[in-house]
């Protein structure tokens, strides 16, 4: 079983769409990453939490600790904001990361 | 603007050579790392550093080598490079366990 799980693998949405992407961990962490790659494979941090919640524009990322569980959100979802979003989870003192497979999203105009 | 950098965007090597790739940043960061990222396979780590010199295996370090001779370059180097080892290769730095920058990867075509 992976550390880091991620769902959906693959989501499509209209334009204006509300999107959740949701990501669940099994190993202890000192703080989660949202990370977005586009087509060419660059990755940009979009997040990093450690408990409650983070805004920046139209995203909004949620952790409970407790639970072992974060989500992504997208308010008004436009096709710019096509992309690969991975859940990542710092473990060790050091700072590795232990990365979800990444959730794809597309969405149409 | 802060900022990893990997010297190349696109490269093609034949089984066997000796393949050097660069990472520089710029951000006096102690840790740097190398990931590979494969279809279905997610990001994976090859090898990580916390200091000059430094260097500790990730969890795919087989057939890789890295070195760490400057704060700011970390090389990760394909001995003899194989077809299996065709992929996008990703590196990031850290401030211990913040700020995590990532360049824009390699991706790396073994024929």
């Amino acid at each position: 079983k992976n550390e880091v799980e991620q769902s959906p693998q693959n989501l499509t949405a209209q334009e204006g769409e509300f999107i959740t992407i949701n990501c669940s961990y099994s190993v202890g962490i000192s703080a989660l990453h949202w990370l977005q790659q586009h087509p060419g494979g660059g990755i940009v941090s979009l997040f990093m939490l450690s408990s409650g919640k983070k805004k920046h524009g139209r995203l909004i990322a949620t952790i409970n600790i407790q639970e072992k569980h974060s989500s992504l959100h997208i308010t008004a979802s436009h096709p710019r904001d096509s992309a690969v979003y991975i859940c990542a989870v710092i473990r060790g003192s050091q700072g590795n990361l232990i990365f979800g497979k990444g959730t794809k999203l597309s969405v149409k105009p | 603007d802060v900022k990893v950098t990997q010297s190349s965007r696109y490269l093609v090597k034949r089984t066997g050579e000796k393949v050097f790739l660069e990472c520089v940043q710029d951000m006096d960061h102690e840790n740097m790392f190398w990931y590979r990222q494969d279809p279905g396979l997610g990001l994976r780590l090859i090898y990580f550093s916390y200091d000059v010199k430094m260097k500790e295996k990730g969890d795919i370090p087989e057939g890789y080598s890295v070195s760490r001779e400057k704060k700011e370059r970390f090389s990760l180097i394909l001995e003899s490079a194989s077809t299996n080892q065709t992929s996008m290769y990703l590196c990031a730095s850290s401030r211990l366990t913040y700020g995590y920058t990532f360049g824009s990867g390699t991706r790396l075509t073994v024929v």
